[in-house]
């Protein structure tokens, strides 16, 4: 079955540390992974896409197949990140319906 | 150009009760998207609009839940009625073809 599992529902960290939102998934075949980010009270937005490598805000994420994760980081964060982040993946079968993991709030104090 | 717009942000109502949220997508958007959290849970997928027609409405949990799209624009879900257990964060999306699913604020529902 397909699943995606972000393990932390909170991670707390200090303004300029190093960030890693976990995710790891389980896919028959070559998936493509999505990072969505909610702001408070703001829209959940598309923060970056794996087939298009590009550094979305200072994030980047790589996809490793061999660990079957797709971890989101960041090596400075800054307060303004704080938000919910989400991995999610699109279902095999059901026309572009994504699969979403529960979500990692990310906590950045100055 | 205008994101995906859900009203209200916030409904409170009693068990037993109606609610009916309502989805803008985006302007020329086919697709419309219903999707659902439950408190710490992951993000659901509820039905699939093309245009005015159901492409996928596996995801709804019941019959207390009816959605709808009449003319392809707008879209209504409507929970009828309410139980405890239906309270969460409702999200609507759009796309456009295939391509990247657009997202609303969602509307938080609380069902006492």
């Amino acid at each position: 079955a397909q699943r995606v599992t972000q393990p932390e529902k909170l991670l707390s960290v200090f303004k300029g540390a190093p960030v890693e939102l976990k995710c790891n998934y389980s896919y028959s075949g070559s998936p493509e992974l999505f990072w969505y980010v909610q702001y408070s009270r703001q829209r959940l937005q598309l923060l970056l896409r794996h087939i298009s490598r590009e550094s979305i805000k200072g994030f980047t994420a790589d996809l490793n197949k061999g660990e079957t994760s797709f971890h989101l980081k960041k090596p400075f964060a800054q307060e303004e990140d704080s938000a919910m982040y989400y991995c999610a993946l699109p279902a095999l079968s059901g026309y572009n319906k994504l699969i979403f993991g529960a979500g990692t709030r990310l906590a950045v104090h100055p | 150009e205008a994101g995906v717009t859900q009203f209200p942000s916030h409904s409170v109502i009693e068990k037993g009760q109606t609610v009916t949220l309502r989805c803008d997508p985006i302007s020329g958007h086919d697709n419309l998207y219903w999707y659902r959290r439950v408190m710490g849970k992951e993000i659901k997928f509820l039905l699939h609009f093309v245009k005015e027609s159901k492409q996928d409405e596996s995801g709804m949990p019941n019959n207390r839940f009816l959605a709808e799209r009449t003319g392809g624009t707008y879209s209504t879900l409507k929970v009828q009625p309410a139980e405890l257990e239906d309270s969460g964060v409702y999200f609507c999306a759009s796309s456009r073809g295939s391509n990247i699913q657009y997202f609303g604020a969602g509307t938080r529902l609380s069902v006492l």
